[in-house]
């Protein structure tokens, strides 16, 4: 079955730290996509990326950066000089292929991201 | 600009009431979903559309129902609304694709606040 877990529930830096979200999955797919989302205190989910189970490249986005390990089941997600406007609770969610109605997404947990001046 | 719309932001009901969340969406888009949200579990999802009057059971359809009558709104219905359904609840639209419904970028409206006495 599908599952996934992001362990930290909660995670306070100062603005200008490094942090790293962590985001662990299981799936008996061979073919599946990882995504994460950002939900600011407005309330309504932001997509933030889709990862395609065959592309282990990381990605880098500005000051977010994604690194997809096959070997450890894990996607994990480092904002890099974190700011203010960083905080919010991020999900990471795994769909499997399918055609139709199949292959809906799977959330984790979601961890809470506060950012102090 | 895409639009997620929901009915009420904040939403007080009685045990035993009906309650209809309305979501209502611009982009044209085929796929609607319901979610709830609650703390430490995520985003389950309740129900979802992949086209007009077709609806399939999500991860915890009981106690609900939904309707799509119309393409831009979908509606979920507590039949006899509970405690344990006090909740947040999101609604999601993406465009349709043949790697199944959760592959497109979702959008999602602010939320419904459900709070049942």
């Amino acid at each position: 079955a599908q599952k996934v877990t992001q362990a930290q529930t909660e995670i306070s830096v100062v603005e200008k730290e490094d942090v790293t979200l962590d985001c662990v999955y299981e799936t008996r797919d061979t073919t599946y996509y990882l995504f994460w989302y950002k939900q600011p205190p407005s309330g309504e989910l932001v997509f933030l990326i889709r990862r395609n189970s065959f592309d282990e490249q990381n990605e880098i986005s500005g000051r977010y950066s994604w690194n997809f390990q096959k070997s450890t089941s894990s996607f994990n997600f480092t904002i890099t000089a974190s700011q203010v406007v960083d905080s919010a609770v991020y999900f990471c969610a795994l769909s499997e292929t399918g055609s139709g109605n199949t292959g809906k997404l799977i959330f984790g947990q979601g961890t809470t991201l506060q950012v102090k001046p | 600009d895409v639009k997620v719309t929901q009915s009420s932001r904040y939403l007080v009901k009685r045990t035993g009431e009906k309650v209809f969340l309305e979501c209502v969406q611009d982009m044209d888009h085929e796929n609607m979903f319901w979610y709830r949200q609650d703390p430490g579990l995520g985003l389950r999802l309740i129900y979802f559309s992949y086209d007009v009057k077709m609806k399939e059971k999500g991860d915890i359809p009981e106690g609900y129902s939904v309707s799509r009558e119309k393409k831009e709104r979908f509606s979920l219905i507590l039949e006899s609304a509970s405690t344990n359904q006090t909740s947040m609840y999101l609604c999601a639209s993406s465009v349709e694709s043949t790697g199944g419904v959760g592959y497109n970028e979702q959008f999602f409206g602010p939320g419904t606040r459900l709070t049942v006495l």
